[in-house]
């Protein structure tokens, strides 16, 4: 099984939008609403920011949203912060009862 | 609030069996799936598998000839074993607790195969 694809770096400026993107397939993202999103500061442990595609956990800011179409999941932060600089990794149930990580994208605020 | 540590030698030999256990406080294991993922240095995240406290496991089919998963209800734990390591297997090891995500995760303990 080939990763999901993320791009390997996204930048942009305080207040800005910004969308991460995690494209798979028919077998993976595509065919199943179960795409997570997590959030990894240097050091720490991953943080689930998205689960089920679209849904936040309790506690996570309501800047950050997901969304799907077709084979590709996304993660949108809005009125970006400082602090939302990170390594943001998605991951998709498959076809196979496995479940597949993205590459992971480096988030960087200038 | 549930809490997730990973235990276990932090060193392993090539060839031999990496073992850790996640021990789980605040909740019973008996409820929900539970799964391990681990990262290398400087890169992302693996998916390793998950099982449930009745024994069920799924892993991932890149690792399933090495990987067994098990169980202690009684100790609230469970457990990775992986056979045959290589430098290949240094990571950084998370226990986490779901199936479909993620919402609870260990600190991670990292793990080194030398030569």
């Amino acid at each position: 099984q080939s990763a999901l694809t993320q791009p390997a770096s996204v930048s942009g400026s305080p207040g800005q939008s910004i969308t991460l993107s995690c494209t798979g397939t028919s077998s993976d993202v595509g065919g199943y609403n179960y795409v997570s999103w997590y959030q990894q500061h240097a050091g720490e442990a991953p943080k689930l920011m998205i689960y089920d595609v679209s849904n936040r956990p309790s506690g996570v800011s309501n800047r950050f949203s997901g969304s799907k179409s077709g084979d590709t999941a996304s993660l949108t932060i809005s009125g970006l912060q400082a602090e939302d600089e990170a390594d943001y990794y998605c991951i998709s149930y498959t076809s196979s009862s496995t479940l597949l990580f993205g590459g992971g994208t480096k988030l960087t605020v200038l | 609030q549930v809490q997730l540590q990973e235990s276990g030698p932090g060193l392993v030999k090539s060839s031999e069996t990496l073992s850790l256990t996640c021990t789980v406080s605040g909740d019973s294991i008996n409820i929900y799936y539970w799964s391990w993922i681990r990262q290398p240095p400087g890169k992302g995240l693996e998916w390793i598998g998950y099982m449930y406290y009745s024994g069920s496991t799924t892993y991932n089919p890149s690792l399933k000839s090495r990987v067994t998963f098990s169980v202690d209800t009684s100790k609230n734990q469970f457990s990775l074993k992986l056979t045959s390591v290589t430098a290949a297997d240094t990571a950084v090891y998370y226990c986490a607790r779901g199936l479909f995500a993620f919402d609870v995760w260990g600190q991670g303990t990292m793990v080194t195969v030398s030569s």
